[in-house]
């Protein structure tokens, strides 16, 4: 099992500002099976990136994934008010399918 | 649009079953992964399982493998989450979720479990 590490655990920050969150995975992963997930309180969470960079449907271009093997970020540039939410990254290298533990991005 | 929408959760004892089921529409179970994810309260995300486009294909989650099983009737476009042996730590909301390999694209409402005794 692919054991999927998140940091840091809860970012603090005002919009308009950049939000950089980590996502660190046990074993090598292929970039086509690392996906990001946004959850905002009382809803299911959305699709946000699959593939690491690529972004789902309606998502804005101020979300960027990047990384590879066993290190990956996604950053939120200008933070909007509806972009306050807990992120959760997913791997599925292996058939035992990983989320992290989600990192919380508060207004500061 | 495509909609997933769950239905069978409730308050069940511990030891006791109950069955998931995830009904689509304009999506065919079939053609796409289906996965079960539950996060329980105030927690995280967590992946149970995924059955396989066009293939028979099963996965799970250690977590829950051998009480745990999905499946999927095709004709009427279901999936579905068999869960025995509940136990507390088995409280969560249970939300099915498809796509592509991978890519839980879809997401149901969800479906709130309590096993209490």
């Amino acid at each position: 099992e692919s054991v999927l590490t998140q940091s840091p655990g809860s970012l603090s920050l005002s919009p308009g500002e950049r939000a950089t969150l980590s996502c660190r995975a046990s074993q090598t992963i292929s970039s086509s099976n690392l996906a990001w997930y946004q959850q905002k309180p009382g809803q299911a969470p959305r699709l946000l990136m699959y593939g690491v960079s690529s972004r789902a449907t309606g998502i804005p271009g101020r979300f960027i994934g990047s990384g590879s093997g066993t290190d990956f970020t996604l950053t939120i540039n200008r933070l909007e008010p509806e972009d306050f939410a807990v992120y959760y990254c997913q791997q599925s290298a292996t058939s035992q399918v990983t989320f992290g533990g989600g990192t919380r991005v508060e207004i500061k | 649009q495509v909609q997933l929408v769950e239905s069978g959760g409730g308050l069940v004892k511990p030891g006791g079953s109950l069955r998931l089921s995830c009904a689509a529409s304009e999506f065919n179970v079939l053609d796409k992964y289906v996965n079960w994810i539950r996060q329980a309260p105030g927690k995280g995300l967590e992946w149970l399982s995924y059955i396989g486009s066009n293939t028979r294909t099963t996965y799970y989650a250690d977590s829950v493998r051998g009480r745990f099983t999905i499946s999927r009737d095709i004709a009427n476009n279901l999936v579905f989450l068999q869960m025995d042996s509940l136990r507390v730590d088995d409280t969560a909301i249970y939300y099915c979720a498809g796509g592509d390999y991978g890519i839980a694209e879809f997401w149901g409402q969800g479906s709130p479990v309590t096993v209490s005794s």
